[in-house]
């Protein structure tokens, strides 16, 4: 089945360690996202990547990092800089040319910061 | 800074009602404006539409663009209990970036 997959679903971690979320793709998109929703604040860009090797901060990066290796792959690292990151956490992908460009998405990853 | 505002945040209808949610957008280079459904997870894809005045149809939601007065509705008619649910609004721009802004969303729940 062609989708995003993301893992894990749930992720707990203890304050000022870091965690990498996952997000892999086999729709043979070219551009990968990363978004934070929070209750009531809708979807927040953090990081995306239109190509390999390639990546831009989004509106809210301060405390996050990625990785674009692979076309099929973009992790998402929280680190301890980051102050708030307890959040619902989607990643998306999508087509780069044409009209093809409506971004599909992962089922998310629930972080909770104990 | 471009900017996509949502109304009304949040909506209870009774099953069998007509809903309109409504989305404005202040956008530089705007290109198209797209609805999402969130249940539980992801959102998954509605509409996108780019024209004006043309009306997007997919059983009983309906959708249309007014590109003058940068709005755009989403319809949803006889509703139903499954149809509850966060109605997403964003907005994607001209110009080599394919990033979305999303407004905060409609919080939709319809009641038997």
């Amino acid at each position: 089945d062609g989708g995003i997959t993301q893992s894990p679903k749930y992720l707990f971690r203890k304050e000022g360690q870091n965690v990498t979320l996952s997000c892999e793709q086999n729709l043979n998109h070219d551009a990968m996202y990363w978004y934070r929703q929070d209750p009531g604040q809708g979807l927040r860009l953090i990081y995306y990547s239109q190509i390999v090797n390639d990546f831009q901060k989004g509106d809210i990066a301060e405390g996050y990092s990625v990785s674009r290796e692979k076309k099929e792959s973009f992790p998402l690292t929280v680190t301890s800089a980051q102050k708030n990151p307890t959040a619902f956490y989607l990643c998306a992908s999508s087509q780069t040319s044409g009209s093809r460009y409506t971004q599909y998405f992962g089922p998310g990853t629930r972080l909770t910061v104990l | 800074e471009d900017k996509v505002v949502q109304s009304p945040l949040s909506l209870v209808v009774h099953e069998g009602d007509t809903v309109t949610l409504n989305c404005s957008y202040e956008v530089t280079n705007f290109r198209s404006l797209l609805w999402y459904k969130q249940e539980k997870k992801a959102p998954t894809f509605l509409f996108m539409l780019t024209s004006s005045g043309i009306e997007k149809k997919s059983g009983r939601l309906s959708s249309i663009l007014d590109k003058k007065e940068l709005f755009s509705i989403l319809n949803i008619t006889a509703t139903q209990t499954g149809d509850s649910a966060i109605y997403l609004c964003a907005s994607s721009t001209q110009g080599g970036s394919e990033k979305l802004v999303f407004g905060k969303g409609t919080k939709l729940t319809v009641n038997p």
